[in-house]
Formats: structure tokens, sequence, C-alpha cells
């Protein structure tokens, strides 16, 4: 399975954006961009996901490069319900069962 | 759609006991996905059920490990002979249709073994 790298910890302000990265060198061209995250003391909730192009949703928006071995998580206006742990991960290949292969993630925290 | 429920939310057991946990996905969806979580990791893949036919299980999976979806609805999972080891968040997700489709989990079920 294809591996991905994050950074451990970010730091934003609220109201302010915030891009959190994701390295994934080995992708596959069947390899689909995941993003998930987890807020304390509950389960991880899909945010967003995508194959090649640029993707927007109600949650963030989701920056792919153009030879797709990285991508960013925007958060537009960060809120402190927004600290979480963000999870990149890869989806497709040889997998017949959809299942997630979470990393260890980034803990974003969100000041006041 | 109500989400995905587990029950019990936390389980406190003695170290050689035996414990079962519930999973209720949500209706109709056809796939259902058991993860552990320890502190400080990502959630790790344990299982996985299509209907009521298990496809996959990982290898951290052990024989005292056991689990079922009974009619392809609700799925239970069992831990026998508990360890220390065992205490861990254990998460249940359930996915409907495509195979990459988003997984939708529930709130999980925390373990303590003594």
């Amino acid at each position: 399975d294809a591996k991905t790298t994050q950074p451990n910890s970010m730091e934003s302000n609220e109201e302010e954006p915030v891009h959190l990265p994701c390295n994934h060198s080995t992708i596959s061209g069947t390899d689909y961009i995941h993003w998930y995250r987890q807020l304390p003391s509950q389960g991880p909730e899909y945010v967003i996901h995508g194959l090649t192009s640029n993707v927007n949703n109600r949650m963030a928006s989701l920056a792919i490069a153009e030879d797709r071995k990285s991508s960013t998580l925007i958060l537009h206006r960060a809120t402190l319900r927004d600290a979480a742990v963000y999870y990149c991960i890869l989806r497709g290949g040889s997998s017949n069962t959809g299942k997630l292969i979470f990393g260890q993630g980034t803990t974003l925290q969100v000041k006041p | 759609d109500t989400g995905v429920s587990q029950d019990p939310r936390h389980k406190i057991t003695k170290r050689g006991q035996n414990v079962t946990f519930r999973c209720d996905p949500i209706s109709e969806h056809n796939r259902l996905y058991w993860y552990r979580q320890t502190l400080g990791q990502g959630p790790e893949f344990l299982t996985y059920f299509q209907n009521e036919a298990q496809l996959e299980k990982s290898r951290l999976l052990s024989d005292r490990f056991s689990a079922e979806r009974p009619k392809g609805s609700f799925s239970t999972l069992e831990i026998q002979r508990t360890e220390q080891g065992d205490s861990a968040m254990y998460l249940c997700a359930s996915s409907p249709g495509r195979i990459f489709g988003t997984q939708y989990f529930g709130p999980g079920t925390r373990l303590l073994v003594l």
C-alpha cells in the first residue's frame, strides 16, 4: 500500500486559513487521495477526496499537485471545532476491501 | 439515517475475561469494518464484512478475537481471555455501495483491561 507522509502537528489561529500538507511520492495512477479527521473522543469522519483535479466541498478544499506526489488540505477559515487529527490516506490499487490505512496524521491546534 | 452506533461506549474488565462489543451500521450499508486504535496512533484495520461474509482479517486479529455479522446487519467483536495489550478504542465503520466509498465511523468502544 502506498505511503503518505504528514507533519506531526500544526498550529493555526482562529478564522485564518490552514494548509495541511501530505506527501505521497509512491502514489499509483489509480489511487484516490482521501482525507479524514478525528475530533477528540470521536471516531474519524470523512472530509474530502480527489483523484487529479482540485476539489471543493462545504468542509474544505483539496489541492492536488500536477504530478500527484503531494496534496494539500485547505481549511479556509479555521474554527476551534476544527482542532483534530487530520489523516491523508491513499485508496485504490490492489485493495479489494476498501479498508482505510491510517498513518499518524497531523494534529491541528487552533488558537483563539 | 441515525449513524453508526456502538455498544458499550466504555468497558473495564479484568485480564482473562471475555468481552463482546456490538456495532449497528447505518441501515442498508453492506460493508462493515472494525478498527483498533491505541493512544497516539491512527486506527488500524482489523476485519471487513461484505454483507454477512467476513472477507478479510488482519494479522492483528489473533485467534482470541472473533467477529460476526449474522444476517448482514449488526456485527459483534468478541475478545476471549483479554490481555492488558488489548486495551484500546475499538471502532466500527460502515459504507454503502462502492468499494472506495466513504466510511462512516461510530463513536467507538473504549476497552480497559486491568
